[in-house]
């Protein structure tokens, strides 16, 4: 079967660093995207990954391990807006999304 | 990046009423729409696939006379929750493609439906 696999929540303080995984087993693979989710609103595009390496984008970067099946999403200088869930994603042979079920980012003061 | 825009954001409705849902892409023609549903700290859930001109494909366990897809155009879907139940409350998601730009999938703003 197809499986992400995220952490549920984490915490972390405003002005700090939080590298949050994500490992996956799909059948094929076609990219890993990040979104970032607020209570009640949809998902918003954060980064994608096709290549094995880093992708940086201002306070976020991503990274993509294909042969490990393993993703992290790196936010730096954290800010209290930055509380959300961070969905990975992964696009397979089928061209589908699989999806985590996100992780909850809690940021104290 | 592309505007993918959901309406309405927020309905009430009674059992066993029918709800529309629309879902358009408004700067970029969408040959495939997604819906998805998605529970209180869930993550989303894939209904069923909508591509212009033809027929939805629907995921395993998805009612499709109880889910109507209509993908018309290339920017607009919509999903009809026919008699209505509560446990059809939820917040339901479209995204569309720009076949142009396969890296990414544009999400509507969401539809939160509360069936009373």
């Amino acid at each position: 079967g197809q499986n992400i696999d995220q952490p549920t929540e984490m915490t972390a303080t405003e002005g700090a660093i939080v590298q949050i995984n994500c490992t996956y087993q799909t059948s094929g693979f076609n990219g890993l995207f990040w979104y970032q989710q607020h209570a009640g609103e949809a998902p918003t595009f954060l980064s994608y990954n096709v290549l094995d390496g880093l992708e940086e984008k201002g306070r976020f970067s991503s990274f993509l391990s294909r042969s490990k099946g393993y993703s992290y999403l790196l936010l730096k200088e954290l800010q209290m807006k930055d509380s959300a869930s961070y969905l990975c994603a992964v696009r397979d042979s089928n061209y589908q999304l699989i999806w985590g079920a996100g992780t909850k980012l809690i940021i104290k003061p | 990046g592309a505007v993918v825009s959901q309406h309405p954001s927020r309905v009430i409705c009674k059992s066993g009423t029918s709800v529309k849902i629309e879902c358009r892409s408004l700067d970029f023609q969408a040959t495939t729409m997604f819906w998805y549903r998605q529970f209180p700290k869930k993550s989303l859930m894939l209904m069923a696939t909508s591509n212009e001109g033809s027929k939805a494909t629907y995921e395993q366990g998805v009612e499709k006379d109880k889910f109507l897809i209509n993908h018309a155009s290339l920017t607009l879907s919509t999903l009809t929750v026919t008699s209505a139940h509560p446990e059809d409350s939820s917040f339901y998601i479209c995204s569309a493609r720009d076949g142009d730009k396969v890296t990414e999938a544009f999400f509507g703003q969401g539809t939160r439906l509360t069936v009373v």
